[in-house]
């Protein structure tokens, strides 16, 4: 069983609607990482978190650490927003926490 | 702005010849990592540095070897590249203060 499973594997979606992204993680971690890429590109990083929400323009991210659980959501979803969204996490113990854990990514489509 | 830069973007080689790939950085950050990563698949630590401490995952092949001269750069080497060495190769920085990594646009590798 993987460290960091990511739901769904696939989505496609209508421009407009809302998008949730879910991640669950069975480590313990220091923090939490969504990333996004492109296809065929390289990979950038939307947040980092290790408790409670951040929002970015049309980009939401929670964390809820007691049950190992973050969402990434995207409101109004445009086309542009087609693309693989990663989650990885950062270990807590021993010299774990210089290291990524990665999801296998969501392949999101956005039709418009 | 700060950044994270990789050269070349694209990069043909030939089977058996060698080919380094650079890594430059203007984030001043301790930590530079090297990603392989294989279509569909998630990021593979090959290695990183802490400053000038060289750190070698445990199965990573020894085809593979680095140099960081000095702060600002890093570079990939591959002594012999086999077909299976075709792959996107990430660079990625992280403060020693923090567990945010900041990746380039990676370095598409063809082995012809």
């Amino acid at each position: 069983k993987n460290e960091v499973e990511q739901s769904p594997q696939n989505l496609t979606a209508q421009e407009g609607e809302f998008i949730t992204i879910n991640c669950s993680y069975s480590v313990g971690i220091s923090a939490l990482h969504w990333l996004q890429q492109h296809p065929g590109g390289g990979i950038v990083s939307l947040f980092m978190l290790s408790s409670g929400k951040k929002k970015h323009g049309r980009l939401i991210a929670t964390i809820n650490i007691q049950e190992k659980h973050s969402s990434l959501h995207i409101t109004a979803s445009h086309p542009r927003d087609s693309a693989v969204y990663i989650c990885a996490v950062s270990g807590n113990s021993g010299g774990s926490n210089y290291k990524l854990t990665f999801g296998k990514g969501t392949l999101l489509t956005v039709n418009p | 702005d700060a950044m994270v830069i990789q050269n070349p973007r694209y990069q043909v080689t030939q089977f058996g010849k060698p080919v380094t790939l650079s890594c430059s950085q203007t984030l001043n950050h301790n930590v530079m990592y090297w990603y392989q990563q294989k279509s569909s698949q998630a990021p593979k630590l090959l290695f990183h540095y802490y400053d000038k401490d060289f750190n070698n995952e445990a199965d990573t092949p020894d085809n593979f070897q680095s140099r960081r001269p000095n702060t600002s750069f890093c570079f990939l080497d591959i002594r012999s590249p086999g077909l299976g060495d075709a792959a996107m190769y990430l660079c990625a920085t992280r403060s020693g203060y923090n567990n945010e990594q900041f990746f380039g646009p990676g370095t598409r590798l063809t082995v012809l």
